[in-house]
């Protein structure tokens, strides 16, 4: 199973409205980062969050971090159609074979004009 | 601003083709990865390196392999393609520092690679 597991699957929201979704992953991590794809592109780089922090901010962007829940949540305030995407939330972590990035399935946001 | 460019957007191939898929990335960084994409799955590790001539193997490394002759350039191979393989492939670069292959990943645009 996937170390990132993200919640809802699918978001529709009216432009202007938030859009909160969330991650929860299973084993210890030293950071986890948020990306965004727009359909059939490649993925972009949104914000990283540490395991000694809570909270972190990004223009728009908000995300939290509770570690002893093992979860994360991305809040995209005051929504506009260009934050139509997916959104990933990935785990690192130090492993012997390797330290590397572990990708949910994301959530596939649409917002309306 | 950092650039990663894969060889192809699109691609479709036959049952039994060698294929290549390449990547370039004009910042400097050690560390390169492949991951694909299927809906669902999200993105799944198939190969990485962490310096030149250097490869490790990812979590679904069958029926891959990679080459990194130049800092820049990770290649990937699929010897003999199958139809499981069709998928989007994304290709990614970060920089070394003490989190290695902890850090932010760069991607490249992804190729869509059908395999009849």
């Amino acid at each position: 199973s996937q170390q990132g597991e993200e919640d809802p699957q699918a978001l529709s929201i009216q432009e202007g409205e938030n859009a909160t979704m969330n991650c929860s992953y299973k084993t210890s991590i030293n950071n986890l980062q948020w990306y965004r794809q727009n359909s059939g592109r490649g993925l972009v780089h949104l914000i990283l969050i540490r395991s000694n922090e809570r909270e972190k901010h990004s223009g728009r962007l908000r995300v939290t971090l509770d570690t002893s829940k093992k979860s994360s949540s991305l809040l995209i305030t005051a929504s506009r159609a260009a934050d139509t995407a997916s959104y990933f939330c990935a785990t690192a972590a130090i492993k012997a074979a390797g330290n590397k990035l572990t990708f949910g399935g994301g959530t596939r946001v649409l917002v309306k004009p | 601003d950092v650039k990663v460019t894969q060889s192809s957007r699109y691609l479709v191939k036959r049952t039994g083709e060698k294929v290549f898929l390449e990547c370039v990335q004009d910042m400097d960084h050690e560390n390169m990865f492949w991951y694909r994409q299927d809906p669902g799955l999200g993105l799944r590790l198939i190969y990485f390196s962490y310096d030149v001539k250097m490869k490790e193997k990812g979590d679904i490394p069958e029926g891959y392999s990679v080459s990194r002759e130049k800092k820049e350039r990770f290649s990937l191979i699929l010897e003999s393609a199958s139809t499981n393989q069709t998928s989007m492939y994304l290709c990614a670069s970060s920089p070394q520092g003490w989190d290695r292959g902890l850090g932010t990943q760069y991607f490249g645009p992804g190729t869509r690679l059908l395999v009849l």
